[in-house]
């Protein structure tokens, strides 16, 4: 089973800010790399598929990048419907899919 | 609009059993693949189990195999999960998510809660 890390496990930063959410992977999963959004109450809302291409309906402010084993996903200026828990996602060897275990994007 | 709403969630005992539906909306249900996640309260989100869009291919997550069972009815874009012998650690919100042709999670429910508890 391939582990995901995400760091921080909390980011605190202010509106307006650039935020920069890590993910590592225990083994590679090339491009294959989601990233989620999820709000208090709400469904998780895909951002970012094949570690880089926004999702539909998903602003410019929202980049993915990376391969292999390491992985980021920067907000560039944070807006206040932006802060949120944050997941990164492997889909190259499932079963079973695995998920880091989030970070959360709070106000400062 | 694509939409997926689950339901049948509620308070069960140990040992007890439940089954969950998820009704899709919005998308030819027949030609997706299909998940199920759940997320204890406070925690991150796992995977339980996958249907292909024939329901020839079935995953499960360890922690689940042989006690839920997946299935789904094409005829009405219905996605179940049959959960048996539940435990206090299945207390959670479970979502069905639908998979993409690249095998990522695209489309989710909001969940529904099921806690196991005497």
């Amino acid at each position: 089973e391939i582990v995901m890390t995400q760091s921080p496990a909390t980011l605190s930063e202010s509106p307006g800010e650039r935020a920069t959410l890590s993910c590592r992977a225990s083994q590679s999963v090339s491009s294959n790399l989601a990233w989620y959004q999820q709000k208090p109450g709400q469904a998780p809302r895909l951002l970012i598929y094949g570690a880089s291409t926004r999702a539909t309906g998903i602003p410019p402010r929202f980049s993915g990048s990376g391969s292999g084993t390491e992985f980021t996903l920067t907000i560039s200026s944070l807006q206040s419907e932006d802060f949120a828990v944050y997941y990164c996602q492997q889909y190259n060897n499932w079963p079973p899919w695995t998920f880091g275990q989030g970070t959360k994007v709070e106000i400062k | 609009q694509v939409q997926l709403v689950e339901s049948g969630g509620g308070l069960v005992k140990p040992g007890g059993s439940l089954r969950l539906s998820c009704a899709a909306s919005g998308f030819t249900f027949s030609d997706s693949y299909m998940s199920w996640i759940r997320q204890a309260p406070g925690k991150g989100l796992q995977w339980v189990s996958y249907i292909s869009r024939s329901g020839s291919a079935i995953y499960y997550a360890d922690s689940v195999k042989g006690r839920f069972t997946i299935s789904r009815d094409n005829a009405k874009n219905s996605l179940y999960l049959q959960m048996n012998s539940l435990r206090p650690e299945d207390t959670a919100v479970y979502s069905c998510a639908r998979v993409s042709f690249d095998y990522y999670m695209d489309v989710w429910g909001k969940g529904t809660t099921v806690t196991v508890s005497s």
